[in-house]
């Protein structure tokens, strides 16, 4: 199984700025990989997939980059909208695995 | 537009079953692969299972192989979840997710989730 270590687990930012999420596979996962948010009480949506391509309707102030066993997603300036949960998710092998997630807080 | 509408969740004995659904609309559910990812309170997202458009590739996490199986009616638009033999651990809310037209196991919408709570 691989798994996928997130950090930092919370992220507190001051809206306007800059907020950098990673993520590590434990193998190689390609490029195969997503991002998603999640706000309480809601369903998670797909932000990034393929490591670095916005899902339809993501603003251009999230970006995604690298590939093999080492990701990150960069929100350029923070919006109170983008407060909160923040996982990844691979889906090159079985079983399909999520990382523990970071919560972006405000600061 | 998109609608993944889940249902069948509640409150089961140890030991009990039940039969979730997941109700699509909006697209071509027959040509999609879908799957089951569930959110136990206050933890992270967890893979379930995963069944290809006409069901001839099946995926199951360890977790729950042997007493969850999925199907899907494409007939109905409807995705399913029978499990049995619960556990408190499977207490979660679980949603289905929509595979993408060339990644089938990226997910690109979800439903809003249904509850399952195993408690006596």
């Amino acid at each position: 199984e691989i798994v996928m270590t997130q950090s930092p687990a919370t992220l507190s930012v001051s809206p306007g700025e800059r907020g950098t999420l990673s993520c590590r596979a434990s193998q190689s996962v390609s490029s195969n990989l997503a991002w998603y948010q999640q706000k309480p009480g809601q369903a998670p949506r797909l932000l990034i997939y393929g490591a670095s391509t916005r899902a339809t309707g993501i603003p251009a102030r999230f970006s995604g980059s690298g590939s093999g066993t080492e990701f990150s997603l960069i929100i350029s300036s923070l919006q109170s909208e983008d407060f909160a949960v923040y996982y990844c998710h691979q889906y090159n092998n079985w079983p399909l695995t999520f990382g523990g997630g970071t919560k972006v807080e405000i600061k | 537009e998109v609608q993944l509408l889940e249902s069948g969740g509640g409150l089961v004995q140890p030991g009990g079953s039940l039969r979730l659904s997941c109700a699509a609309s909006g697209f071509t559910f027959t040509i999609f692969a879908m799957t089951w990812v569930r959110q136990a309170p206050g933890k992270g997202l967890e893979w379930v299972s995963s069944i290809s458009a006409t069901s001839g590739s099946i995926y199951y996490a360890d977790s729950v192989k042997g007493r969850f199986t999925i199907s899907r009616d494409n007939s109905k638009n409807t995705l399913y979840l029978q499990m049995n033999t619960l556990r408190a651990e499977d207490s979660a809310v679980y949603y289905c997710a929509k595979g993408t037209e060339n990644k089938w196991w990226l997910f690109d919408y979800w439903g809003q989730g249904t509850l399952v709570t195993v408690s006596s």
